[in-house]
Protein backbone atom coordinates (compact mmCIF):
# COMPACT_ATOMS: atom_id res chain seq x y z
CA UNK A 1 0.00 0.00 0.00
CA UNK A 2 1.57 3.46 -1.17
CA UNK A 3 1.94 5.79 1.53
CA UNK A 4 1.68 9.87 1.92
CA UNK A 5 3.25 10.87 -1.71
CA UNK A 6 4.17 14.47 -1.57
CA UNK A 7 5.34 16.48 -4.87
CA UNK A 8 7.92 18.25 -5.19
CA UNK A 9 10.34 17.28 -2.17
CA UNK A 10 12.19 20.34 -3.14
CA UNK A 11 11.65 23.35 -3.92
CA UNK A 12 13.60 26.99 -4.43
CA UNK A 13 11.47 29.99 -5.55
CA UNK A 14 12.22 34.17 -5.13
CA UNK A 15 10.68 36.05 -3.07
CA UNK A 16 7.11 37.39 -4.64
CA UNK A 17 6.74 34.19 -6.89
CA UNK A 18 3.70 31.45 -5.92
CA UNK A 19 3.66 28.10 -5.17
CA UNK A 20 1.93 24.96 -5.56
CA UNK A 21 2.47 21.54 -3.38
CA UNK A 22 1.01 18.61 -3.93
CA UNK A 23 -0.03 16.10 -1.76
CA UNK A 24 -1.67 12.31 -2.72
CA UNK A 25 -3.16 10.62 0.23
CA UNK A 26 -2.95 6.93 1.04
CA UNK A 27 -5.45 5.22 -1.04
CA UNK A 28 -9.10 5.35 0.68
CA UNK A 29 -8.26 8.46 2.97
CA UNK A 30 -10.69 11.30 2.61
CA UNK A 31 -8.94 13.83 5.59
CA UNK A 32 -5.79 15.73 4.73
CA UNK A 33 -4.22 18.12 6.69
CA UNK A 34 -1.22 19.89 5.76
CA UNK A 35 1.37 21.57 8.75
CA UNK A 36 4.65 24.06 8.65
CA UNK A 37 7.24 22.93 10.08
CA UNK A 38 9.98 25.47 10.84
CA UNK A 39 13.07 25.47 13.22
CA UNK A 40 12.04 28.32 15.78
CA UNK A 41 7.89 27.21 15.60
CA UNK A 42 7.82 23.64 15.27
CA UNK A 43 4.89 22.19 13.35
CA UNK A 44 2.02 24.52 12.83
CA UNK A 45 -1.20 23.26 11.45
CA UNK A 46 -2.60 25.11 8.41
CA UNK A 47 -5.75 23.46 7.13
CA UNK A 48 -7.23 20.15 6.96
CA UNK A 49 -9.86 19.13 4.19
CA UNK A 50 -12.34 16.37 4.47
CA UNK A 51 -14.50 15.54 1.33
CA UNK A 52 -13.17 18.27 -0.66
CA UNK A 53 -14.30 20.70 2.28
CA UNK A 54 -12.32 23.01 4.31
CA UNK A 55 -13.04 21.90 8.27
CA UNK A 56 -10.30 23.38 9.99
CA UNK A 57 -7.73 26.50 9.50
CA UNK A 58 -5.03 27.63 11.37
CA UNK A 59 -3.63 30.76 12.19
CA UNK A 60 -1.94 31.37 8.82
CA UNK A 61 -2.24 34.60 6.22
CA UNK A 62 -4.73 34.47 3.49
CA UNK A 63 -1.49 33.90 1.27
CA UNK A 64 -1.53 30.60 2.04
CA UNK A 65 -4.42 28.81 0.64
CA UNK A 66 -5.72 25.23 -0.54
CA UNK A 67 -8.23 22.42 -1.61
CA UNK A 68 -8.90 19.03 -2.43
CA UNK A 69 -10.35 17.19 -5.23
CA UNK A 70 -12.76 14.36 -5.58
CA UNK A 71 -9.96 12.21 -5.29
CA UNK A 72 -9.16 12.70 -1.61
CA UNK A 73 -5.97 14.58 -3.68
CA UNK A 74 -5.06 18.00 -2.36
CA UNK A 75 -2.76 21.17 -3.09
CA UNK A 76 -1.56 23.88 -1.31
CA UNK A 77 -0.98 26.99 -2.62
CA UNK A 78 1.84 30.29 -1.13
CA UNK A 79 1.32 33.38 -3.01
CA UNK A 80 3.58 36.12 -2.87
CA UNK A 81 6.48 34.21 -1.14
CA UNK A 82 8.51 35.37 1.79
CA UNK A 83 11.66 34.70 3.10
CA UNK A 84 9.80 33.73 6.31
CA UNK A 85 7.86 30.83 4.49
CA UNK A 86 10.82 28.92 3.56
CA UNK A 87 9.55 25.83 5.93
CA UNK A 88 9.31 21.76 5.27
CA UNK A 89 5.68 21.52 4.67
CA UNK A 90 4.20 18.57 6.01
CA UNK A 91 0.90 16.90 4.37
CA UNK A 92 -1.00 13.72 6.32
CA UNK A 93 -3.99 11.94 5.71
CA UNK A 94 -6.23 9.90 7.70
CA UNK A 95 -9.11 7.43 6.72
CA UNK A 96 -11.66 9.38 8.43
CA UNK A 97 -11.11 12.90 10.97
CA UNK A 98 -11.63 11.74 14.37
CA UNK A 99 -9.47 12.47 17.21
CA UNK A 100 -8.26 9.24 18.07
CA UNK A 101 -7.89 8.54 14.07
CA UNK A 102 -3.42 7.91 13.22
CA UNK A 103 -2.55 10.70 10.63
CA UNK A 104 -0.27 9.24 8.12
CA UNK A 105 3.01 12.11 7.02
CA UNK A 106 4.16 12.11 4.19
CA UNK A 107 8.26 13.07 3.51
CA UNK A 108 7.52 16.78 3.13
CA UNK A 109 8.32 19.18 1.31
CA UNK A 110 11.08 21.58 1.46
CA UNK A 111 10.25 25.01 0.40
CA UNK A 112 13.40 27.42 0.33
CA UNK A 113 12.36 31.04 -0.57
CA UNK A 114 15.46 33.25 -1.53
CA UNK B 1 -7.17 25.43 23.66
CA UNK B 2 -5.13 22.24 23.95
CA UNK B 3 -1.26 22.32 23.86
CA UNK B 4 2.06 19.97 24.49
CA UNK B 5 4.91 21.41 26.48
CA UNK B 6 7.92 19.01 25.71
CA UNK B 7 10.82 19.07 28.56
CA UNK B 8 14.46 19.92 26.68
CA UNK B 9 14.66 20.16 23.13
CA UNK B 10 18.02 17.77 23.28
CA UNK B 11 18.65 14.99 25.50
CA UNK B 12 21.87 13.07 24.82
CA UNK B 13 21.90 9.45 26.66
CA UNK B 14 24.42 6.57 25.87
CA UNK B 15 23.64 3.22 23.89
CA UNK B 16 22.04 1.16 26.28
CA UNK B 17 20.92 3.57 28.43
CA UNK B 18 17.37 4.72 29.35
CA UNK B 19 15.47 7.40 27.29
CA UNK B 20 13.10 9.28 28.50
CA UNK B 21 11.34 12.02 26.88
CA UNK B 22 8.81 14.32 28.63
CA UNK B 23 5.62 15.91 27.72
CA UNK B 24 3.09 17.18 29.68
CA UNK B 25 -0.40 18.49 28.20
CA UNK B 26 -3.13 20.76 28.59
CA UNK B 27 -6.31 20.33 27.86
CA UNK B 28 -10.21 20.73 28.54
CA UNK B 29 -11.27 17.42 27.81
CA UNK B 30 -10.04 14.10 28.23
CA UNK B 31 -7.17 14.36 25.33
CA UNK B 32 -6.15 11.93 23.08
CA UNK B 33 -2.23 11.81 23.21
CA UNK B 34 0.39 10.39 20.62
CA UNK B 35 3.85 10.46 19.97
CA UNK B 36 5.88 10.86 16.46
CA UNK B 37 9.34 10.32 15.80
CA UNK B 38 10.67 12.14 12.85
CA UNK B 39 14.25 10.84 11.12
CA UNK B 40 15.81 13.44 9.10
CA UNK B 41 14.34 14.53 6.08
CA UNK B 42 11.82 12.19 6.67
CA UNK B 43 8.49 13.13 7.73
CA UNK B 44 6.50 11.83 10.87
CA UNK B 45 6.11 8.18 11.98
CA UNK B 46 3.36 7.14 14.62
CA UNK B 47 5.06 5.81 17.58
CA UNK B 48 2.26 5.13 19.92
CA UNK B 49 -1.40 6.65 21.16
CA UNK B 50 -3.59 6.99 24.33
CA UNK B 51 -6.62 7.02 23.46
CA UNK B 52 -8.33 6.06 27.05
CA UNK B 53 -8.13 2.30 26.64
CA UNK B 54 -4.96 1.74 28.79
CA UNK B 55 -2.96 4.35 30.86
CA UNK B 56 0.56 2.19 29.54
CA UNK B 57 0.38 2.26 25.88
CA UNK B 58 3.05 -0.01 24.19
CA UNK B 59 4.76 1.99 20.85
CA UNK B 60 6.84 0.50 18.05
CA UNK B 61 10.92 -0.53 18.40
CA UNK B 62 10.24 -1.35 21.89
CA UNK B 63 8.94 2.43 23.29
CA UNK B 64 6.23 3.10 25.65
CA UNK B 65 4.22 5.97 27.22
CA UNK B 66 2.47 6.25 30.56
CA UNK B 67 -0.55 8.26 30.54
CA UNK B 68 -0.88 10.25 34.04
CA UNK B 69 -4.03 12.51 34.42
CA UNK B 70 -2.79 13.56 38.07
CA UNK B 71 0.74 15.04 36.37
CA UNK B 72 -1.17 16.04 33.31
CA UNK B 73 1.71 14.01 31.53
CA UNK B 74 2.81 11.14 28.69
CA UNK B 75 6.52 10.76 29.05
CA UNK B 76 7.94 8.53 26.67
CA UNK B 77 10.55 5.56 27.48
CA UNK B 78 12.47 2.87 26.35
CA UNK B 79 14.91 0.58 28.36
CA UNK B 80 17.92 0.44 26.39
CA UNK B 81 18.88 2.97 23.61
CA UNK B 82 20.34 1.99 20.26
CA UNK B 83 21.83 3.94 17.75
CA UNK B 84 19.40 4.01 15.40
CA UNK B 85 16.55 5.81 17.95
CA UNK B 86 18.28 8.61 17.14
CA UNK B 87 15.87 11.49 15.58
CA UNK B 88 13.41 14.13 16.77
CA UNK B 89 10.51 13.11 19.22
CA UNK B 90 6.98 15.12 18.63
CA UNK B 91 4.63 14.40 21.44
CA UNK B 92 0.80 15.68 20.16
CA UNK B 93 -2.38 16.21 21.51
CA UNK B 94 -6.02 15.86 20.05
CA UNK B 95 -9.32 16.93 22.25
CA UNK B 96 -12.67 16.78 19.95
CA UNK B 97 -12.39 17.80 16.11
CA UNK B 98 -9.04 19.89 16.34
CA UNK B 99 -6.57 19.05 14.51
CA UNK B 100 -3.54 17.90 16.22
CA UNK B 101 -1.16 20.01 18.16
CA UNK B 102 2.31 19.07 18.50
CA UNK B 103 5.22 19.77 21.07
CA UNK B 104 8.50 21.63 20.37
CA UNK B 105 10.12 18.41 19.66
CA UNK B 106 13.00 16.92 21.55
CA UNK B 107 15.89 15.27 19.35
CA UNK B 108 17.52 12.08 20.89
CA UNK B 109 21.23 11.68 20.46
CA UNK B 110 22.74 8.33 21.15
CA UNK B 111 26.18 8.16 21.94
CA UNK B 112 28.23 5.28 21.26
Amino acid sequence: KAGVTQTPRYLIKTRGQQVTLSCSPISGHRSVSWYQQTPGQGLQFLFEYFSETQRNKGNFPGRFSGRQFSNSRSEMNVSTLELGDSALYLCASSLIRTQNTEAFFGQGTRLTVV
Amino acid sequence: AQSVTQLGSHVSVSEGALVLLRCNYSSSVPPYLFWYVQYPNQGLQLLLKYTSAATLVKGINGFEAEFKKSETSFHLTKPSAHMSDAAEYFCAVSEGNTPLVFGKGTRLSVIA
